[in-house]
């Protein structure tokens, strides 16, 4: 079965730093660019960041540019989301997602379960 | 960055009802259009890439249309499993900026 299993999410206070990890199984990891999108509560989706399969590209949304940084472990078949200097507006449920294609432009076909961060001194 | 607005906000329809939810882009995006369904506690699940391309799976009183800059989601029949928010999504580049979604409801 393909799945996506987030973790590392928590409480944690402004100016502090998490780091999520998104594991991987059912297909071959390595070959799938990947994506974090976070969803305040009761709010819509906003995309946070982008990886390559091979991290040679790497994008991010501008409310998260020099605070978060992706990564990935194509042996580990993990993905990560590194975040520093965190904001109470920061607080979502963090989604880890699959492009729908191996290369090129693509939608997301495969969302993990998602997990919560929250900010709150 | 593009923006995508959605319209509208939320609707309420019956059972049976055909209903439509637009979703414009501020530049043209060519086809690279999604939409996602998202019921209430759920993770998103992808309906339609590519504008108009029904991923596996998803029924087919679902359909999409448009490009460039103009995009609708059409529900033929309207159901009770049916009531989420749909979200269109741009993803010709980055940031990959979703709409604000539109809450659908049974009246």
């Amino acid at each position: 079965e393909v799945q996506l299993v987030e973790s590392g999410g928590g409480l944690v206070q402004p100016g502090g730093s998490l780091r999520l990890s998104c594991a991987a199984s059912g297909f071959t990891f390595s070959t799938y660019s990947m994506n974090w999108v976070r969803q305040a509560p009761g709010k819509g989706l906003e995309w946070v960041s982008y990886i390559s399969s091979s991290s040679s590209t790497i994008y991010y949304a501008d409310s998260v540019k020099g605070r978060f940084t992706i990564s990935r472990d194509n042996a580990k078949n993990s993905l990560y989301l590194q975040m520093n200097s965190l904001r109470a507006e920061d607080t979502a449920v963090y989604y880890c997602a699959r492009d729908l294609i191996p290369r090129g432009l693509s939608a997301f076909d495969i969302w993990g379960q998602g997990t919560m961060v929250t900010v709150s001194s | 960055d593009i923006q995508m607005t959605q319209s509208p906000s939320s609707l309420s329809a019956s059972v049976g009802d055909r209903v439509t939810i637009t979703c414009r882009a501020s530049q043209g995006i060519s086809n690279y259009l999604a939409w996602y369904q998202q019921k209430p506690g759920k993770v998103p699940k992808l309906l339609i890439y590519a504008a108009s391309t029904l991923q596996s799976g998803v029924p087919s009183r679902f359909s999409g249309s448009g490009s460039g800059t103009d995009f609708t989601l059409t529900i033929s029949s309207l159901q009770p499993e049916d009531v989420a928010t749909y979200y269109c999504q741009n993803y010709s580049r980055a940031p990959r900026t979703f709409g604000q979604g539109t809450k659908v409801e049974i009246k």
